[in-house]
């Protein structure tokens, strides 16, 4: 079974550039996760879809970053303009069902941001 | 509202020595626990998780973990450090009412020859 899959996987721009990643998570699961891990801390959640709506944004900063999942299968992250605390690792999860089900989240091997 | 607490970022132990990375969770229901590991340059890949089945969870790579409600805890252990087990270690919890995967701040596991 082929996991989640990210791109690019390392990415350097400078301070007030645009990017964006791509994710294409498990065949078949209904959730998709995007995680934003800084350097030495955990991952924080950024926005939870559940098909192709949004069932929590609550810490996506939108006045840079905003995200899509057109179709309810890939979902797409963009940052615009970036800050320079914007480096970090993001990471798209998925999972079957709602996290609250207990099921397992599987995660891609991330997109590495780097704002200089 | 911190949900999980790893303590102890930094854990060093010989190879072949006990590994004990702990974990507490805050929640007055039993949520759901995990451990993920992250290598260098990874992505995170789950080790076990406790869904309110068997107290004592095992995972792959020979580590286990066992929830015990009365101390609100979830520690990994294994039995015996390999060099390959030298990565990040991420307890995370689900709290039902939020349907949020909440991480630790990781522990970083090194093992010494």
């Amino acid at each position: 079974e082929a996991g989640v899959a990210q791109s690019p996987r390392y990415k350097i721009i400078e301070k007030r550039q645009s990017v964006a990643f791509w994710c294409n998570p498990i065949s078949g699961h209904a959730t998709l996760y995007w995680y934003q891990q800084i350097l030495g801390q955990g991952p924080k959640l950024l926005i939870q879809f559940q098909n192709n709506g949004v069932v929590d944004d609550s810490q996506l900063p939108k006045d840079r970053f905003s995200a899509e999942r057109l179709k309810g299968v890939d979902s797409t992250l963009k940052i615009q303009p970036a800050k320079l605390e914007d480096s970090a690792v993001y990471l798209c999860a998925s999972s079957p069902h709602q996290a609250s089900s207990g099921n397992t989240i599987y995660f891609g091997e991330g997109s590495w941001l780097t704002v200089v | 509202a911190q949900s999980v607490t790893q303590l102890g970022s930094h854990v060093s132990v010989s190879e072949g020595a006990l590994v004990l990375l702990r974990c507490n969770y805050s929640s007055s229901v039993p949520p759901y626990l995990f451990w993920y590991v992250q290598y260098p340059n990874q992505g995170l890949q789950l080790l076990l998780k406790y869904t309110s089945a068997a107290t004592l969870v095992k995972g792959i790579n020979g580590f286990e973990a066992e929830f015990k409600k009365s101390e609100t805890s979830f520690h990994l252990t294994k039995p015996s450090a390999h060099m390959s087990d030298a990565a990040e270690y991420f307890c995370a919890v689900i709290l039902k009412v939020t349907d949020k995967l909440i991480f630790g701040t990781g522990t970083r596991l090194q093992v010494f020859p």
